[in-house]
């Protein structure tokens, strides 16, 4: 079973604060590296997935990179809303698997 | 728009009683998938299925069966409900192509076994 590490567990920041979190993975038989947002009473939304070691995302404000040589992966968030209040999971997976949840990481972002 | 269902929404249930969660998904995804999450943990994985007639066991050990006898439905069975079964379900599917797009959710179940 895949042990996956999200930190922090929790986040408060400030509107317009820009903010990061962690995702740490085991670095072997890896296959692709999923991040979700999931906000509360809705159900959890994808925002990327990443297979390739180097590889970076951005959708909006949000970014995320890779490392699969080290086992991780940043996700970054830029100029933060109120809207991006969320828990945001991080899910690996190796080769004909399925995903295995991390904790997640959750938001809050005060107007 | 979601493509992807789950009934009831919300229960509350008795001990000993059998229940069957729904998840339907329109989209024509071989592969399924059952979460369970209880609050403040991880999502499980408790089955899975590849496709039709194609069922597995998930990490996490549940005393839940499922079936898939048709490709756009994936029900979740528990015979006897305990209040250790009290949970958020959730059902995602995705397409053999899920390596661009990832899983997609349904709103999840939220079970209370009393």
């Amino acid at each position: 079973i895949l042990n996956v590490e999200q930190s922090p567990q929790s986040l408060h920041v400030q509107e317009g604060d820009s903010t990061n979190f962690t995702c740490s993975f085991p670095s072997s038989n890896f296959y692709a590296l999923h991040w979700y947002r999931w906000e509360t009473a809705k159900s959890p939304e994808a925002l990327f997935v990443m297979t390739l070691n180097g590889d970076e995302k951005k959708k909006g404000r949000i970014s995320a990179t890779l490392n699969t040589k080290e086992g991780y992966s940043y996700l970054y968030i830029k100029g933060s809303q109120p809207e991006d209040s969320a828990t945001y999971l991080c899910a690996p997976n190796q080769a004909g698997t399925a995903l295995i949840f991390g904790k997640g990481t959750t938001l809050s972002v005060s107007s | 728009e979601a493509d992807i269902y789950q009934t009831p929404r919300y229960l509350v249930i008795g001990t000993g009683k059998k229940i069957t969660l729904e998840c339907s998904q329109t989209m024509g995804h071989d592969k399924m998938y059952w979460y369970q999450q209880d609050p403040g943990m991880e999502l499980h994985l408790i089955h899975y299925s590849y496709g039709v007639n194609s069922t597995e066991k998930g990490d996490l050990s549940s005393e839940s069966t499922v079936s898939r006898i048709r490709t756009e439905h994936f029900p979740l069975t528990l015979e006897s409900a305990r209040p250790s079964h009290t949970s958020q379900y959730l059902c995602a599917s995705m397409s053999l192509g899920g390596a661009v797009r990832g899983y997609t959710f349904g709103s999840g179940t939220r079970l209370t076994v009393v």
